[in-house]
């Protein structure tokens, strides 16, 4: 079973370079998250969506752009990437917005700008 | 506004014991769902138990259990006889009954299990 897949695995990026980072999901899941994780730090909200061509900001959205075109992808996009940005990457996705329900995660993307 | 707070930035266990991961949370929402994840070094995150705020009982999945202490907001989990392969990041985490769904984390704690 594919679950949620992330590419690329890592990227080296120079400051002000653009990038998209590939999600995609098997499970059709409606909803679909972005997180940053920073070293020695939890997880932060980017994006997120509740379904096909509906996306929302989180806690963290500066830098960054989603869209939603299908139920089973979800494209994060930093358009002038900056060294704050530096962080490991991951997307997940839900099957409903029941609170009992888990997030799947991908296998995250490393992501540097120098 | 939901908060997590993890206090033990790294633990060690031996093998076969048993080890407590502390969690507390804070939040004014009456339902909630608290959760616990794995990070192994490989980086993904893996999902290991759920304990939602009416369940009565502590959950439990195998060698992990949550125990959950509504009054004192605390979602420890427990791990029972480690082995190796739990050397890992854990992550508390939780949601709450707002439109959308998102899970707001921890910092994490770093657990090493010895031979």
């Amino acid at each position: 079973n594919a679950g949620v897949t992330q590419t690329p695995k890592f990227r080296i990026l120079k400051i002000g370079q653009s990038m998209t980072l590939q999600c995609t999901q098997d499970m059709n899941h409606n909803y679909m998250y972005w997180y940053r994780q920073d070293p020695g730090m939890g997880l932060k909200l980017i994006y997120y969506s509740v379904g096909a061509g509906i996306t929302d900001k989180g806690e963290v959205p500066n830098g960054y752009n989603v869209s939603r075109s299908t139920t089973e992808d979800f494209p994060l996009r930093l358009e002038l990437a900056a060294p704050s940005q530096t962080s490991v990457y991951f997307c997940a996705s839900s099957y409903s917005a029941d609170m009992n329900t888990e997030a799947f995660f991908g296998q995250g993307t490393r992501l540097t700008v120098v | 506004a939901q908060k997590i707070t993890q206090t033990q930035p790294g633990m060690f266990v031996q093998e076969k014991e048993a080890v407590t991961l502390d969690c507390t949370y804070d939040t004014s929402d009456q339902s909630y769902g608290l959760f616990w994840y794995k990070q192994p070094s490989s980086g993904e995150m893996i999902f290991l138990i759920y304990q939602g705020s009416y369940d009565e009982q502590n959950a439990t999945e195998g060698r992990y259990s949550l125990n959950f202490q509504k009054a004192r907001k605390s979602a420890n989990l427990v791990i029972s006889a480690s082995q190796l392969g739990d050397s890992a990041m854990y992550f508390c985490a939780m949601r709450g009954p707002t439109g959308f769904q998102k899970l707001v984390f921890g910092t994490g704690t770093r657990l090493l299990v010895s031979p």
